[in-house]
């Protein structure tokens, strides 16, 4: 079966510093894979998303950016984070074909800026 | 750009009650998905509509994709504690690549035993 694997669980940062996050899936191949920021525990916004390897799909110009070095790990960096990078981050996979929308989260990352 | 309308925001239900919550949308979406999420984690999927006027249970779940492609609701029945969260709808617009999603903003529920 698949899993996804969200690390580090919470995060806290200064502004200014720089972030990593990291996301991995098991048990699938060539997933299509997801970043999301959940604000205040509500609604989830799409940052980003990947169909395979190096591709890389920006959906909302920020001070953050996205990085898939092998098939099944996503990443999620900021060289200087703003406080405003706070939130709730979600990394999700879809199957490549087929019923594609259907995504599967990970357990998410909580990040504090200070 | 495509909204989803979530309602209600929040529901105060007594254990043993039915729940009905919808998603409503400006425009076609060709799917719609309804999530749950606890408190610090991400969200479980509950259930998948892939066609219009589908209806499909999971346990005392129950969504529909609506006729008009414009709508959803997902339906809870003889509602327990651990039904506790805030459960989301999701869906793409046929204008979308497929997996880019939109989500509501989540109908929070709290049950009373």
């Amino acid at each position: 079966s698949q899993t996804i694997h969200q690390w580090p669980a919470t995060l806290v940062q200064p502004v200014g510093s720089p972030l990593s996050l990291e996301c991995t899936v098991e048990g699938t191949s060539n997933p299509n894979l997801y970043w999301y920021r959940q604000a205040a525990g509500r609604g989830l916004q799409l940052l980003f998303y990947s169909v395979g390897i190096g591709q890389i799909s920006s959906e909302v110009p920020q001070n953050l950016s996205a990085s898939r070095p092998q098939d099944r790990q996503f990443i999620l960096s900021s060289k200087k984070l703003l406080l405003s990078d706070s939130g709730f981050y979600l990394c999700a996979w879809s199957v490549s074909s087929g019923l594609t929308d259907t995504q599967y989260f990970g357990p998410g990352t909580r990040l504090t800026v200070l | 750009g495509q909204q989803l309308n979530q309602s209600p925001q929040s529901m105060f239900i007594q254990e043993g009650e039915d729940v009905s919550m919808n998603c409503t949308s400006s425009s076609i979406f060709n799917t719609w998905l309804w999530y749950k999420q606890d408190p610090g984690e991400g969200p479980v999927l509950l259930i998948a509509l892939y066609k219009a006027g589908e209806l499909t249970s999971n346990g005392r779940l129950t969504a529909q994709f609506g006729i008009t492609r414009k709508d959803s609701f997902l339906n809870i029945s003889a509602s327990i504690p651990s039904d506790v969260g805030i459960y989301f709808c999701a869906g793409r617009h046929l204008s979308r690549s497929q997996g880019n999603l939109i989500f509501g903003k989540g109908t929070k529920l709290s049950v009373k035993p």
